[in-house]
């Protein structure tokens, strides 16, 4: 029963530096998600896929790229990091495109960029 | 667009007492409201979920009613544990996206 799986859990960049952010989900569900949450600032959409071969940006897309590699994965890449990306990465799915089906969520990969 | 607003914290309860975190919404649809619940270090567990106006979520003693009049999902417990120490947050889906509250930091003492 694993869910949403998030590697890595901990990473550590140096400005200007490229890394890859993995997830995948065993539920078959359509539509999965990135977010990233930052004291006081709750949790920001940065892509969504709502279903395989689709991606569209959400609130925070600036400075990151996803690939929705197949129905099961959803990767997120930072071309190149910024200080203002360290965070808290939430990777999440969805049955979707119903209004009723909740989300799950991934454990979080914390990222420092220094 | 769609929004949700949630009752600024940090929260601080002794056990047993009660507990209300509000949380109003802004939606154009009919969405579904949750409440999520995170602990140290880990991600957001679902807590409970209401799909229609009236519907009532429940689990493990919090309860939310969906009340479309007045807009609102606010959370209740009767009496809190230690355990129950967490951040809190509501969150609407409407299609096929989530929009979150910014989350209530709870912290009850013995």
């Amino acid at each position: 029963n694993a869910g949403v799986t998030q590697t890595p859990k901990f990473q550590v960049l140096k400005t200007g530096q490229s890394m890859t952010l993995q997830c995948a989900q065993d539920m078959n569900h359509n539509s999965m998600y990135w977010y990233r949450q930052d004291p006081g600032m709750g949790l920001r959409l940065i892509y969504y896929s709502a279903s395989e071969g689709t991606t569209d940006k959400g609130e925070v897309p600036n400075g990151y790229n996803v690939s929705r590699l197949n129905k099961r994965e959803f990767s997120l890449r930072l071309e190149s990091a910024a200080p203002s990306q360290t965070s808290v990465y939430f990777c999440a799915s969805s049955r979707a495109s119903t209004v009723h089906s909740e989300a799950f969520f991934g454990q979080g990969t914390r990222l420092t960029v220094v | 667009g769609d929004s949700v607003t949630q009752m600024e914290g940090p929260v601080t309860l002794s056990e047993e007492a009660f507990l209300t975190i509000n949380c109003t919404y802004t939606a154009t649809g009919y969405p579904s409201l949750f409440w999520y619940v995170q602990y140290p270090g880990e991600g957001l567990q679902l807590l409970l979920k209401a799909t229609k106006a009236d519907d009532k979520g429940s689990n493990k003693g919090f309860e939310a009613t969906y009340r479309k009049e007045t807009t609102s999902f606010h959370l209740e417990k009767g009496s809190v544990q230690v355990s129950d120490s967490a951040v809190y947050f509501c969150a609407l889906s409407d299609r096929d996206q989530f929009y979150f509250g910014t989350g209530t930091s709870l912290t009850v003492i013995p």
